[in-house]
């Protein structure tokens, strides 16, 4: 039973344009759901994250919006570049309880 | 610089051979974890430890073990009881189970059976 389920697979953006990452869940005691950046051959690294008290968080062009009620958080790339070129993987888990959950990956390229 | 050393980087494994796969960090993190990773299928916990002597089985520990003798240290070995072991392992840490601070991740250590 996948706990996360992220769409699309794969993205091809053009440079400059928006990539847009949705992820769903079903557990409504998740309460911390980040996102992970990873390179091919390297470990996957925190990128941005964020918790149901908030419905949206931005860090630079990297933007999560949350939707507590439809169970639905996504994240949004602006003015994409070629070097945000990677697979980016959200997360969830219950703080306090459990490790995180990950979904099954989105392969970005972004093109000039 | 603190952070999680994966060794080795690249791993071959006959059939029926039992292979240990490092990872040690020096972030003095309470938990640590074993991921798999497939083409596809995500990241898949293996094992994690909150604390050092204790650990727990993830959604895919068959086939696999591992021990917590010291905070620093999260080895993991891969028995011949896997019936498929190629993958991309990733080691992580983080302050404890319940952190929001997110997980550190080492390299990863790719294993392939030949």
């Amino acid at each position: 039973q996948q706990q996360v389920k992220q769409s699309p697979q794969s993205l091809i953006v053009q440079k400059g344009g928006i990539s847009i990452i949705n992820c769903a869940y079903e557990n409504t005691a998740f309460d911390y759901f980040p996102w992970y950046q990873q390179f091919p051959g390297k470990g996957p690294a925190l990128l941005i994250a964020i918790r149901p008290d908030v419905s949206e968080k931005k860090e630079g062009r990297f933007t999560i919006s949350f939707n507590k009620s439809a169970k639905q958080f996504s994240l949004h790339i602006m003015d994409s570049q070629p070097g945000d070129s990677a697979t980016y993987f959200c997360a969830a888990n219950e703080a306090g309880n459990t490790p995180l959950v990950f979904g099954k990956g989105t392969r970005l390229s972004v093109i000039a | 610089d603190g952070g999680i050393t994966q060794s080795p980087k690249y791993l071959f494994r006959k059939e029926g051979q039992n292979v240990t796969l490092s990872c040690e960090q020096n972030l003095n993190h309470d938990a640590m974890y074993w991921y798999r990773q497939d083409p596809g299928q995500g990241l898949r916990l293996i094992y994690y430890s909150q604390i050092v002597n204790d650990f727990q089985k993830g959604d895919i520990a068959e086939g696999y073990s591992v021990s917590r003798e010291k905070k620093e240290s999260f080895p993991l070995t891969v028995t011949s009881a896997q019936k498929n072991p190629t993958a991309f392992y990733l080691c992580a840490s983080s302050i404890p189970v319940w952190s929001f601070y997110g997980y550190t991740f080492g390299s990863g250590t790719r294993l392939t059976v030949v």
